[in-house]
């Protein structure tokens, strides 16, 4: 277990729709990264966030976005949704930044119909 | 781009057997980390090798680093069925952790 939480583990919705995605970092870790996987793309980091602000970002779409809570939860929001957005969704925590070991969530599987 | 690349994209061995998997960059790095995932699961990480760092051991893995070639081997020894999964290594660029495309490895009993 590594003590990073993500839900839900499935979500299937349709195109054009808005989902959520939520995380909860292991305990005592300040990072919070997102990463999508897919068979084409292989796993892309998104976005990191340090204690509440944005640190990093990778390949996002402008139809993303994430934030992270006082509490150190991060959601990931996917808006206008399009069948190519189908993929494992990741969420990972570490202590501070890139250059540490990441721990990841089981993933959140989405599937756009 | 500074995604590693792993080498080779599948393998496959006998119970016993060790395997090797390769990874090479591009540009210059900190660390280079490698992870396993099992099949629809999370990754887990498995060895961080700073750039000042030739070769680290953690139980049966061995990972080296040659930072003049850009690459970095993970060995696992004495492989187990426990084993079969997706290897990737990863490296930190710009604040950020790069992935391969991972090595898939199948352990047959």
């Amino acid at each position: 277990d590594s003590g990073v939480t993500q839900t839900p583990k499935h979500l299937i919705t349709a195109t054009g729709q808005r989902v959520t995605l939520r995380c909860s970092p292991r305990s005592g870790d300040l990072s919070v990264y997102w990463y999508q996987q897919s068979l084409d793309q292989g796993l892309q980091f998104l976005i990191q966030y340090y204690n509440g602000e944005e640190r990093a970002k990778g390949n996002i779409l402008e139809r993303f976005s994430a934030q992270q809570f006082p509490d150190l939860h991060s959601e990931l929001n996917l808006s206008s949704l399009e069948l190519g957005d189908s993929a494992l969704y990741f969420c990972a925590s570490s202590v501070a930044g890139a250059d540490q070991p990441q721990h990841f969530g089981d993933g959140t599987r989405l599937s756009i119909l | 781009s500074q995604q590693g690349e792993e080498d080779p994209q599948a393998l496959s061995i006998q119970e016993g057997e060790n395997a090797t998997m390769n990874c090479s960059y591009k540009t210059s790095i900190n660390n280079l980390q490698w992870y396993r995932q099992n099949s629809g699961r999370g990754l887990v990480h498995l060895i961080l090798i700073r750039s000042n760092e030739r070769e680290k051991h953690s139980g049966r893995l061995r990972v080296t680093l040659d930072t003049s070639k850009k690459s970095s081997s993970l060995l696992i020894t004495a492989s187990r069925a426990a084993d079969t999964a997706s290897y990737f290594c990863a490296t930190d660029w710009s604040q950020k952790l790069v992935f391969g495309q991972g090595t898939r490895l199948t352990i047959n009993p």
